[in-house]
């Protein structure tokens, strides 16, 4: 149990374009997801905590109005990446809180290159 | 945002070797942690995790330790194999306040040759 996925997996786009990443948990609810990213070879920075009918809360230095984050239901938490530029290619990570604040679950990831 | 030039501590080590991965925590307040595993092009894999009021635990394989009045956690990992050759994260939490929310470490990348 306990199972996050990520769709795309991969996703190339062209700079000024917009792109939508999916986080969901497959057989448990969460109120709570994360969403990381990570450079090459470094580690895994929080973005931001999306909860579920609520406005997500962003760490400091990440613009929120660059990173979309909506968490419309216990189960699924989209980020969107909006006039998306060369730097912002990262490898994107989320995890979803499970029934215990400190168990939470990673999914696979989305590599995301703009051209 | 992006540390420029940054590389990731490696440690190399003979298949059948104990290994130890060793990790600097920042907040002294935190009071969980975990050691993550992740393989290339993957998210982090859970590996073991220790509360503050533990020094030691021990899984397969596995035992980690924490040495809170040097805020310093460790990963031993018995008879490594070439399967556990990835990078490893220690990850901390403090509980509570930041709603679960995980500050990670450097990294380590363990190549494991057979």
């Amino acid at each position: 149990g306990a199972v996050v996925s990520q769709h795309p997996s991969r996703v190339i786009c062209k700079s000024g374009t917009s792109v939508k990443i999916e986080c969901r948990s497959l057989d448990f609810q969460a109120t709570t997801m994360f969403w990381y990213r990570q450079f090459p070879k470094q580690s895994l920075m929080l973005m931001a905590t999306s909860n579920e009918g609520s406005k997500a809360t962003y760490e400091q230095g990440v613009e929120k109005d660059k990173f979309l984050i909506n968490h419309a239901s216990l189960t699924l938490s989209t980020l969107t990446v909006t006039s998306a530029h060369p730097e912002d290619s990262s490898f994107y990570i989320c995890s979803a809180e499970g029934r215990e604040a400190y168990e939470q679950y990673f999914g696979p990831g989305t590599r995301l290159t703009v051209t | 945002g992006e540390s420029v030039g940054l590389h990731l501590p490696t440690l190399s080590v003979q298949e059948g070797d104990n290994s130890i991965i060793n990790c600097a925590y920042s907040n002294s307040a935190s009071d969980y942690f975990i050691w993550y595993k992740q393989e290339s092009g993957k998210g982090p894999q859970f590996i073991i995790d220790i509360r503050s009021n533990m020094d030691k635990r021990q899984g397969q394989r596995v035992t980690v330790l924490l040495n809170k009045t040097v805020k310093h956690l460790s990963l031993q990992i018995a008879a490594t194999q070439p399967g556990d050759s990835a990078v490893y994260f220690c990850a901390e939490m403090l509980w509570g306040t930041s709603y679960g929310k995980l500050t990670f470490g450097q990294g380590t990348i363990l190549t494991v040759h057979p």
